[in-house]
C-alpha cells in the first residue's frame, strides 16, 4: 500500500530565513511525488515533481525539493521565505505501475515579515 | 489556455437532500479527478476517469454518490442523500495521461465548498 506523511502541521519561519517542509512515504515500486500548494480558497497548484533522475528538482517561485530514497524522503525548501510563501503545502505519492496519487494531510507555513 | 472550471463554488444543502457539482477540464486532457478534502486532511480520491471509462472509485461511497463523464470531457459528480459528513471542498482535476501511469501533473479547479445541514 502506498502512504504519505507529512509530520509537521505548521511550519513558522521569518521571511528571508531558509525554509524546509518534511515529507516522508511508502511505496512499493519507484515512486512519483509531487509537491502542491493551496492558497486560500482556490484550488491546489503544482510547484513540483520527482519522477526519475536527478534527486534534486527545480519549481516553481524558488522551491526545490531533495529526493532521498534510503530514507524515503521528499523534503520541500527554499534558500530564502517570503511572506507571500504562507499556504498550505500538499507533498504527494504515486508509483510505477499504480495510478493513484495519494495526498498528505498537508502542512500549514508561516512566514512572518 | 483556460484552467480546470467547477461550478457551483459553495452550497448550502440539509441533511437527506440531493446535490451535483460539475467540472469542466483543460480541453485535450483525458483524464479527470474528483477529490473530496474535508477540513484539515488532504485531499482524498473519490473517482478517476479516463476519457469517459472509470480507472479508480474505490473510495466513492457508491449507496450516496455517482458520477459521470459523458464524451470524456466535462463530468457531474452527484450526492444522493447528503450526509452531514459529506460536509467538505469538493475538487476537480485533471491532467493529459493517456495510459495507466499516474506521473502527470494534475491541475485543480478552485473546488465546491459544501456545507451539509
Amino acid at each position: 500500500a502506498q502512504s504519505v506523511a507529512q509530520p509537521e502541521d505548521q511550519v513558522n519561519v521569518a521571511e528571508g530565513n531558509p525554509l524546509t517542509v518534511k515529507c516522508t512515504y511508502s511505496v512499493s515500486g519507484n515512486p512519483y511525488l509531487f509537491w502542491y500548494v493551496q492558497y486560500p480558497n482556490r484550488g491546489l497548484q503544482f510547484l513540483l515533481k520527482y519522477i526519475t533522475g536527478d534527486n534534486l528538482v527545480k519549481g516553481s517561485y524558488g522551491f526545490e525539493a531533495e529526493f532521498n530514497k534510503s530514507q524515503t524522503s521528499f523534503h520541500l525548501k527554499k534558500p530564502s521565505a517570503l511572506v507571500s510563501d504562507s499556504a498550505l503545502y500538499f507533498c504527494a505519492v504515486s508509483h510505477t505501475g499504480g495510478f493513484k496519487t495519494i495526498f498528505g494531510a498537508g502542512t500549514r507555513l508561516f512566514v512572518k515579515a | 489556455e483556460a484552467g480546470v472550471a467547477q461550478s457551483p463554488r459553495y452550497k448550502i444543502i440539509e441533511k437527506r437532500q440531493s446535490v451535483a457539482f460539475w467540472c469542466n477540464p483543460i480541453s485535450g486532457h483525458a483524464t479527470l479527478y474528483w477529490y473530496q478534502q474535508i477540513l484539515g486532511q488532504g485531499p482524498k480520491l473519490l473517482i478517476q476517469f479516463q476519457n469517459n471509462g472509470v480507472v479508480d472509485d474505490s473510495q466513492l461511497p457508491k449507496d450516496r454518490f455517482s458520477a459521470e463523464r459523458l464524451k470524456g470531457v466535462d463530468s457531474t459528480l452527484k450526492i444522493q442523500p447528503a450526509k452531514l459528513e459529506d460536509s467538505a471542498v469538493y475538487l476537480c482535476a485533471s491532467s493529459s495521461s493517456r495510459g495507466r501511469g499516474s506521473q502527470e501533473t494534475q491541475y485543480f479547479g478552485p473546488g465546491t465548498r459544501l456545507l451539509v445541514l
